[in-house]
């Protein structure tokens, strides 16, 4: 069974400042997706990645599948980023794997 | 497309009752979800479907859980009988692919057992 840690598990940064949210994976896959969740709860798929990078507004995601690590990056961030950040792994028969998320607040 | 829709958004019962949540999948999408969230766990896996079939059931706690999907634009999650350590967020999700496929969440049913 894939093993998925995230990292940082909270992140307090300040509006403007580029964010860094880390996930490693022990087991390699088929794809990972990066998922937020905001306080209300629901939960927004932002990227599915299988190699190399994607970017959409001010997200990048990129993906190294040697090293099986994967970063979001959120540039110029702002308060309405605040969530829950979770990465996600697919591969195999087990569906996905969940990491447990990192809490992110930005501070005006 | 509405989206993933589930039902109902949220439930109160008391321990020993049947409960039965819903979720209706986006229109072409072969793959289905099911996920726990709770504070202590996070976001966990209990069941999914391919092609109405389910393909791994094992995240599913324990016999008091049973899933069927029908067809291929309705499923249910059932709990019978509950207990209040299944108080928790209970998501649907569906893609395209089981393993390839960018996920669509529903927005959720939140479960109280008392």
């Amino acid at each position: 069974k894939n093993e998925v840690e995230q990292s940082p598990q909270n992140l307090t940064a300040q509006e403007g400042e580029f964010i860094t949210i880390n996930c490693s994976y022990s087991v390699g896959i088929s794809a990972l997706h990066w998922l937020q969740q905001h306080p209300g709860g629901g939960i927004v798929s932002l990227f599915m990645l299988s190699s190399g990078k994607k970017k959409h507004g001010r997200l990048i995601a990129t993906i190294n599948i040697q090293e099986k690590h994967s970063s979001l990056h959120i540039t110029a961030s702002h308060p309405r980023d605040s969530a829950v950040y979770i990465c996600a792994v697919a591969g195999g028969a087990d569906g996905l794997t969940f990491g447990k998320g990192t809490h992110l607040i930005i501070q005006p | 497309d509405a989206g993933v829709i589930q039902s109902p958004r949220h439930e109160v019962t008391e321990m020993g009752q049947e409960v039965t949540l819903r979720c209706k999948p986006i229109s072409g999408h072969n793959s289905l979800f099911w996920y726990r969230q709770t504070m202590m766990r996070g976001l966990e896996l209990l069941i999914y479907f391919n092609n109405n079939v389910p393909i791994d059931d094992s995240g599913m706690p324990e016999d008091r859980f049973s899933a069927k999907m029908p067809n291929a634009s309705f499923s249910t999650l059932k709990i019978q009988p509950s207990e209040p350590r299944d108080s928790a967020v209970y998501f649907c999700a569906s893609s395209l692919g089981w393993n390839t496929g960018e996920l669509f969440f529903g927005e959720g049913s939140r479960l109280t057992v008392l």
